[in-house]
């Protein structure tokens, strides 16, 4: 069962808008985690938060959570053509058991 | 360092026939999992492992076996392929904990005719 469920499902944007997206869960986390999966390509890790942080930063990437609205947000910044790819969050389910991902959303920055 | 390394890259079944995918890292990674991914589903988990001799079932497991022999390796196999699992198929591992980073494989797209 999806615990995170991303949103837009897709998002298209020209290149230099800043792109973001959201992901709303159900249960309380310890983490949640955002992934990036280029088209044909295994998923890579971008960034994770932790239940008591608000925000974070990498990069081009902000991440925010909220615990209270069981929900986050991806930010990525000046966008580029590259940044094309679909994106999920991910949450952890109870201790020792793995991540459950999001559907994800599909990013097109057009050039 | 190789990170994940999953074979084969692609992979035509024919109903009712076996196979196993393999996957294996060399980052002395004591967790890892299968998933599958389909269009509209993202990712499902099938199986996983926190380390050597030690696996559970995720939440889609019917028609898949794993065994974790070693830190090293965890291969997914498919007992009697049915068209249903026709997927792209992804191993991933983590270092200590699940809720560390995942790294993943490049994936094995499987087709069942």
């Amino acid at each position: 069962s999806q615990q995170g469920e991303e949103d837009p499902q897709a998002l298209s944007i020209q290149e230099g808008e800043n792109a973001t997206m959201n992901c709303s869960y159900k249960t309380s986390i310890n983490n949640l985690q955002w992934y990036r999966q280029n088209s044909g390509r295994g998923l890579v890790h971008l960034i994770l938060i932790r239940s008591n942080e608000r925000e974070k930063h990498s990069g081009r990437l902000r991440v925010t959570l909220d615990t209270s609205k069981k929900s986050s947000s991806l930010l990525i910044t000046a966008s580029r053509a590259a940044d094309t790819a679909s994106y999920f969050c991910a949450t952890d389910a109870p201790r020792n058991t793995p991540l459950v991902f999001g559907k994800g959303t599909r990013l097109s920055v057009i050039a | 360092n190789a990170g994940v390394t999953q074979t084969p890259k692609f992979q035509v079944l024919k109903t009712g026939q076996s196979m196993t995918l393999q996957c294996a890292q060399d980052m002395n990674h004591e967790y890892m999992s299968w998933y599958r991914q389909d269009p509209g589903m993202g990712l499902r988990l099938i199986h996983y492992s926190v380390g050597a001799g030690i696996t559970d079932q995720g939440e889609v497991p019917n028609g898949y076996n794993v065994s974790r022999s070693t830190t090293e390796d965890f291969p997914l196999r498919l007992l009697s392929a049915a068209p249903s699992q026709t997927s792209v198929y992804f191993c991933a591992s983590s270092y200590r904990e699940f809720n560390y980073g995942y790294t993943f494989g490049s994936g094995t797209r499987l087709t069942v005719v």
